[in-house]
């Protein structure tokens, strides 16, 4: 009964290689979220989608790009893969956005990449 | 710009109290929150304040002033579980979160 789950885990690969994280909440949400988490543990946000649309694109490599199926779906594909792409990728959801929303996140538990 | 300040690194002892602080210039407020992370772990809600004032729960408080754009966290009869980092983050007036660096807590026996 996991509320955010993130697959994998742990993602080892080569620079130059594509790659997909997915994450999935069941607590209904509406709204998802997907952050990066560096080795001095700043989290910064990449992308935020409310009900299926992007609401937050932050200034990060078009080679990311997130795709939303459905309301309690988050996918994060990444091309190209390079070495400073090494981090946590944490996805989180909330209930609502803007005035009416709680903001409260939860988060998945991380997705730890490392580029060779 | 915007712009979320608190200590790198705090200690403490076992049983003792521990307040961290943080300092926030943001383009508006709507709110303010402190995670808890542990090492290798997801960020977890502690606390949120919108108005001035002083939120209890349990052996966790937190402090707002929205005037002085300031908050802190205070953690009181300290367990050695209580070892983290603890993340400050502010909502704006675009009602997106802004985060912190954290603080890491060591806590000693």
């Amino acid at each position: 009964d996991t509320a955010v789950s993130q697959t994998p885990k742990y993602l080892v690969t080569q620079m130059g290689n594509d790659k997909s994280i997915k994450c999935e909440q069941n607590l209904g949400h509406d709204t998802m979220y997907w952050y990066k988490q560096d080795s001095k543990k700043f989290l910064k946000i990449m992308f935020s989608y409310n009900n299926k649309e992007l609401i937050i694109n932050e200034t990060v490599p078009n080679r990311f790009s997130p795709k939303s199926p459905d309301k309690a779906h988050l996918n994060l594909h990444i091309n190209s893969l390079e070495l400073g792409d090494s981090a946590v990728y944490f996805c989180a959801s909330s209930q609502g956005w803007g005035e009416g929303g709680t903001e409260t996140q939860y988060f998945g538990p991380g997705t730890r990449l490392l580029v060779l | 710009g915007q712009n979320i300040d608190q200590p790198t690194e705090m200690t403490a002892t076992e049983g003792a109290i521990v307040q961290i602080n943080c300092t926030y210039q943001t383009s508006g407020f709507n709110g303010l929150f402190w995670y808890q992370q542990h090492a290798g772990e997801a960020p977890t809600f502690l606390s949120y304040n919108v108005l001035d004032g002083l939120e209890e729960k349990g052996r966790f408080s937190s402090f707002l002033s929205r005037s002085k754009g300031y908050s802190y966290l205070l953690l009181k009869e300290l367990q050695m579980k209580d070892s983290a980092s603890y993340l400050c983050a502010v909502r704006d007036s675009n009602y997106q979160l802004i985060w912190g660096a954290g603080t890491k807590l060591i806590i000693k026996p």
